[in-house]
């Protein structure tokens, strides 16, 4: 099974900051990656898929990039809305076990 | 407009059994990868189970043997039947939708659309 590990698992930042998430695969994933943002008493929605390809309607401050085993999720400039926890998940192994991080919450500094 | 909606969880015993359901609009369930996540209570998301257009089913190892992930394709719906439960299946069940692509020899799915979720609680 692939591992999955994000960091920091809180991460505090003031609105305008920049916020900086990693994730990091116990073996090479791709560009298989995804990345979810998920608010409290909702379901995860897509941010990213293929590693830096935003999904439809995301803002360009959200942006992703790494292949292999690192990756990196970066939102420029935090607004209100985006405190949420976020979700790393590789989509690469095989038989299909799709294992995500455990989480990095983004709190409001 | 492409929606899931999940039905089916409540309370049940340990050892017990539940079926989830997965309703969809807006796409054909049978033209894609689908799938069920967990999340227990505070805790992280769990892929659980998929199915592929094709037909071939997958479950995650702590599921395996006693979940079993199917599709109706006259009614457009999801399941995922649920036996002898534990209490560490206790969870969130959310149900999802998963484009992708296949290269020479696998294909890769993540997940783009998710229903709202249905709550599964095992206890005595």
């Amino acid at each position: 099974e692939i591992v999955m590990t994000q960091s920091p698992a809180t991460l505090s930042v003031s609105p305008g900051e920049r916020a900086t998430l990693s994730c990091r695969a116990s073996q090479s994933v791709g560009s298989n990656l995804a990345w979810y943002q998920q608010k409290p008493g909702q379901p995860p929605s897509l941010l990213i898929y293929g590693a830096s390809t935003r999904a439809t309607g995301i803002p360009a401050r959200f942006s992703g990039s790494g292949s292999g085993a690192d990756f990196t999720l970066t939102i420029s400039s935090l607004q209100s809305e985006d405190f949420a926890v976020y979700y790393c998940q590789q989509y690469n192994s095989w038989p299909p076990m799709y294992t995500f991080g455990q989480g990095t919450k983004l709190e409001i500094k | 407009e492409v929606q899931l909606v999940e039905s089916g969880g409540g309370l049940v015993q340990p050892g017990g059994s539940l079926r989830l359901s997965c309703a969809a609009s807006g796409f054909t369930v049978n033209s894609n990868y689908m799938s069920w996540v967990r999340q227990a209570p505070g805790k992280g998301l769990e892929w659980v189970s998929g199915i592929y257009s094709g037909g071939s089913t997958y479950h995650a190892d702590s599921v395996k043997g006693r979940f079993t992930i199917s599709r109706d394709n006259s009614k457009n719906t999801l399941y995922l039947q649920m036996n002898s439960l534990r209490a560490e299946d206790t969870a969130v069940y959310y149900c999802a939708r998963g484009p992708g692509y296949c290269g020479s020899t696998n294909c890769y799915y993540y997940m783009d659309v998710w229903g709202k979720g249905t709550t599964v609680t095992v206890s005595s």
